[in-house]
């Protein structure tokens, strides 16, 4: 069983705050992995991707990667109150070119 | 406009009746899949598409069947809806690159009663 997982949390962080979310796999072959931010009741919306071991920045948001201890994180700097939502980890088992295994998604809750 | 819709958006029926739920795309992606979303298990894969042809389970198609009437169609039908068929239903589509992610529909919101 290919898995991908999670804390559930809640992780909560005050304004300002950086948060750290963290998520492990299973399967060495994975090879793109992603993060979605989902908002209650809404869909998964992409915010980051990452391919290679190492940091990737967009912005606010730093995404980490490291394969041999298969291991990804999502940092979230100055976090703000519209952070607040349920962030998933995906990656593509197998390296496959079409299908992703999702993690159950971690909710973060930043207070102002 | 939205790149991936789905309609309904919200859906209340009986149990024993047949429901469909449409997915449309202007992404101009060949790959299409079907979700279910249930608080505490994730998204779980009911069904994909590579193209028209080309149709897979996913990890819980039982209760489930699919149509791909184009590339940018894509419907999923509950013959003989029942309660535990209650959840949230997302559409997605993906390019074919290796790099490419998968983009998500706005969901519809199904309740069996």
């Amino acid at each position: 069983q290919k898995e991908v997982e999670q804390n559930s949390g809640p992780l909560s962080v005050p304004e300002g705050a950086i948060a750290s979310l963290n998520c492990t796999y299973s399967d060495r072959g994975s090879q793109s992995f992603f993060w979605y931010r989902q908002y209650s009741g809404k869909s998964p919306e992409l915010i980051m991707s990452i391919y290679s071991n190492g940091d990737k920045e967009d912005g606010r948001f730093t995404a980490q990667l490291n394969k041999a201890s298969q291991y990804v994180s999502l940092l979230i700097r100055d976090s703000q109150p519209s952070d607040s939502a349920t962030y998933l980890c995906a990656v593509n088992p197998g390296g496959s070119n079409y299908k992703l295994t999702f993690g159950k998604g971690t909710l973060l809750t930043v207070n102002p | 406009d939205a790149d991936v819709t789905q309609t309904p958006r919200n859906r209340i029926t009986k149990t024993g009746k047949r429901i469909m739920l449409e997915c449309s795309q202007t992404k101009g992606h060949d790959r299409m899949y079907w979700y279910r979303q249930d608080p505490g298990l994730g998204l779980r894969l009911i069904y994909y598409s590579f193209d028209v042809k080309d149709i897979n389970k996913g990890e819980i198609s039982d209760g489930y069947s699919v149509s791909r009437q184009a590339q940018a169609k894509f419907s999923l039908s509950l013959e003989s809806a029942i309660p535990n068929q209650t959840a949230l239903y997302f559409c997605a589509t993906k390019g074919r690159a290796l790099e490419s992610t998968q983009y998500f529909g706005p969901g519809t919101r199904l309740t069996v009663l």
